[in-house]
């Protein structure tokens, strides 16, 4: 299927330290999204790419799109207290654009 | 707008039992979506519905039917549970094309 691989798995960090996160597939994908979720909550958006090396910022989050097509990173810099939490990537595949995958998610705790 | 709402909140059935997970959104979106999440695999699409009268399978349709005849609804039928169904599930509505996708608070279902 079209598996999306998200490392790192968890991340422990201090606050004020900037983080990376990245996905990848083996297939193409035309939509890198980034999702966070809370406990207990349904995930939220934080950012959609739409081009081959499509750079996007919203506030502290920078993600962008491989020129491949199969790949994605997030960027979150000075991380503060309620950065914490699971943080998703997730793509539309080239042959369904009606179709979603999500990668298996990062957890995020911010130690102030 | 209540955006998208989901009940129950929680559930436990026995294997063999049927339930139907409800979902409504007020928000006037053409798309829904059934997700579901479970440990350490991210969401994945259930089934989903581009308008009224219109659905088709997601990424694991097994064991699940839906039916789409209102803009507002999109229930998730389970016809005969089993333990390998025990998730959370997440419903989702979208406008048209847009990426935004809105997500309800998800229930939590247990087969024993």
């Amino acid at each position: 299927g079209q598996q999306l691989n998200q490392s790192p798995q968890s991340m422990f960090i201090q606050e004020g330290e900037d983080v990376s996160m990245n996905c990848t597939s083996s297939s193409i994908f035309n939509t890198w999204l980034w999702y966070k979720q809370d406990p207990g909550e349904g995930p939220v958006l934080l950012i959609a790419l739409y081009k081959a090396g499509e750079l996007t910022s919203n506030g502290r989050l920078t993600a962008q799109f491989g020129i491949t097509r199969k790949d994605s990173f997030l960027n979150i810099s000075a991380s503060i207290p309620s950065d914490v939490g699971i943080y998703f990537c997730a793509g539309r595949p080239l042959y369904n654009n009606n179709d979603m995958r999500f990668g298996a998610g990062t957890r995020l705790t911010v130690k102030p | 707008n209540a955006g998208v709402t989901q009940t129950p909140k929680f559930q436990v059935l026995k294997t063999g039992q049927s339930m139907t997970l409800q979902c409504a959104q007020d928000m006037n979106h053409e798309y829904m979506s059934w997700y579901r999440q479970d440990p350490g695999m991210g969401l994945r699409l259930i089934h989903y519905s581009v308008g009224a009268g219109i659905t088709d399978q997601g990424e694991v349709p097994n064991g699940y039917n839906v039916s789409r005849s209102t803009t507002e609804d999109f229930p998730l039928r389970l016809l005969s549970a089993a333990p390998s169904q025990t998730s959370v599930y997440f419903c989702a509505s979208r406008r048209g094309t847009a990426e935004e996708q809105y997500f309800g608070p998800g229930t939590r279902l247990t087969v024993t």
